[in-house]
């Protein structure tokens, strides 16, 4: 079983929905982070969280840390919101746990 | 600021052969790393340096070497190419640990 998990691996989402990818992690933590890679590849950081909720535009990320477990909304998506989502635990130690990535792709 | 850079994008081997991928950052980031992606898996640390100087393995370590010399350059070098190293390396760095990381675009290997 992989330390950080997620799912759905694919998803593909009509423009408009609002979108779910979820991320459960089995290790102690001592930061959580939500990256995107679009298409061409370079990774960009959306969010580092340790508790609660953060949100930056349509984006919402929130993380349970006492069910090990973090969600990445997107709120009315769009066909630019096509990308994979990666989430990635820090666990100390200088180690970073990532998960496999969920490929969204939203349809016009 | 150009942020973190690679080179090359793209790289093609022999099986045996050796090369070096180049990794610069200009935001005076003390801690850098490399990792590979390979479908179907989340990234995997190869090596990392928390400064000049200093590095240490991380994961998947066998067949690659590092030095940091600089506190901008963090090289990457394939000793003996092999064909269990094809796959997508990035480079990344962040001021801090348990910070956000700032990755390079990356190179896709293909080791014949």
């Amino acid at each position: 079983k992989n330390e950080v998990e997620q799912s759905p691996q694919n998803l593909t989402a009509q423009e408009g929905e609002f979108i779910t990818i979820n991320c459960s992690y089995s290790v102690g933590i001592s930061a959580l982070h939500w990256l995107q890679q679009h298409p061409g590849g370079g990774i960009v950081s959306l969010f580092m969280l340790s508790s609660g909720k953060k949100k930056h535009g349509r984006l919402i990320a929130t993380i349970n840390i006492q069910e090990k477990h973090s969600s990445l909304h997107i709120t009315a998506s769009h066909p630019r919101d096509s990308a994979v989502y990666i989430c990635a635990a820090d666990t100390g130690g200088f180690k970073t746990i990532f998960g496999a990535g969920t490929r969204l792709f939203v349809k016009a | 600021n150009a942020g973190v850079t690679q080179t090359p994008k793209f790289q093609v081997l022999k099986t045996g052969q050796s090369m070096t991928l180049q990794c610069a950052q200009d935001m005076n980031h003390e801690y850098m790393s490399w990792y590979r992606q390979d479908p179907g898996m989340g990234l995997r640390l190869i090596h990392y340096s928390v400064g000049a100087g200093i590095t240490d393995q991380g994961e998947v370590p066998n067949g690659y070497n590092v030095s940091r010399s600089t506190t901008e350059d963090f090289p990457l070098r394939l000793l003996s190419a092999a064909p269990s190293q094809t796959s997508v390396y990035f480079c990344a760095s962040t001021p801090f640990p348990y910070n956000e990381q700032f990755f390079g675009p990356g190179t896709r290997l293909t080791v014949l």
